[in-house]
């Protein structure tokens, strides 16, 4: 399988706080990509790391990427209601995704 | 707004019926992708299309049919359809299938089957 998987599957944190969720996959990748969907609407991509990078930021946003493990993480600083959505991670070159991480930030 | 646009947004049909998505994209991009997402299930990759020639068809069901008559717009042709295919339906373009571009999305069809 091409897709990465998330985990948690759901996560519930208080504004404010920090928001982690994690992507494994299991082929070789040159890069790995972080979506967010809100409810019913289609995906907006939110950053993109390769294969040589171990570290990305881009604002609020904050992904690591462990080739040798195979998963990446994405770390959300200070959330906000709005941050509510889910985050997918897709690896390969056709964009295969996983089930998601669904965030709930509680205002 | 994202440069992907899906008609209708919204689609209740019988299984009788034949209807059609539509997805448009004035990006410039030569790659269109077809998605279903159901409830708890990952989002299932269906069909790709590359310079308007498929070059995947992940395993879809034949009731499924997919058009791409040039590089802006992407159809989805569909004909007795059963009620497990009640989903989001997403329409996606990129520039080619160069392993470092992104994808854009439309908005999504949310079918019903009845």
């Amino acid at each position: 399988s091409q897709q990465g998987e998330e985990d948690p599957q759901a996560l519930s944190i208080q504004e404010g706080e920090n928001a982690t969720m994690n992507c494994s996959y299991k082929t070789s990748i040159n890069n790995l990509q972080w979506y967010r969907q809100n409810s019913g609407r289609g995906l907006v991509h939110l950053i993109l790391i390769r294969s040589n990078e171990r570290e990305k930021h881009s604002g609020r946003l904050r992904v690591t990427l462990d080739t040798s493990k195979k998963s990446s993480s994405l770390l959300i600083t200070a959330s906000r209601a709005a941050d509510t959505a889910s985050y997918f991670c897709a690896t390969g070159g056709q964009f295969y995704f996983g089930t998601g991480t669904s965030l709930t930030v509680i205002p | 707004e994202t440069g992907v646009t899906q008609t209708p947004r919204h689609l209740v049909m019988g299984m009788t019926n034949k209807k059609s998505l539509k997805c448009e994209q004035h990006l410039g991009h030569n790659a269109m992708y077809w998605y279903k997402q159901s409830a708890k299930k990952p989002l299932e990759l269906m069909f790709v299309y590359s310079l308007e020639e498929r070059v995947e068809n992940n395993s879809v069901p034949s009731r499924f049919s997919p058009e791409c008559p040039n590089s802006s717009h992407l159809f989805l042709h569909l004909h007795t359809l059963q009620p497990e295919d009640s989903a989001l339906y997403l329409c996606a373009s990129s520039q080619g299938l160069q392993i470092n571009t992104e994808a854009f999305f439309g908005q999504g069809t949310r079918l019903t089957v009845v």
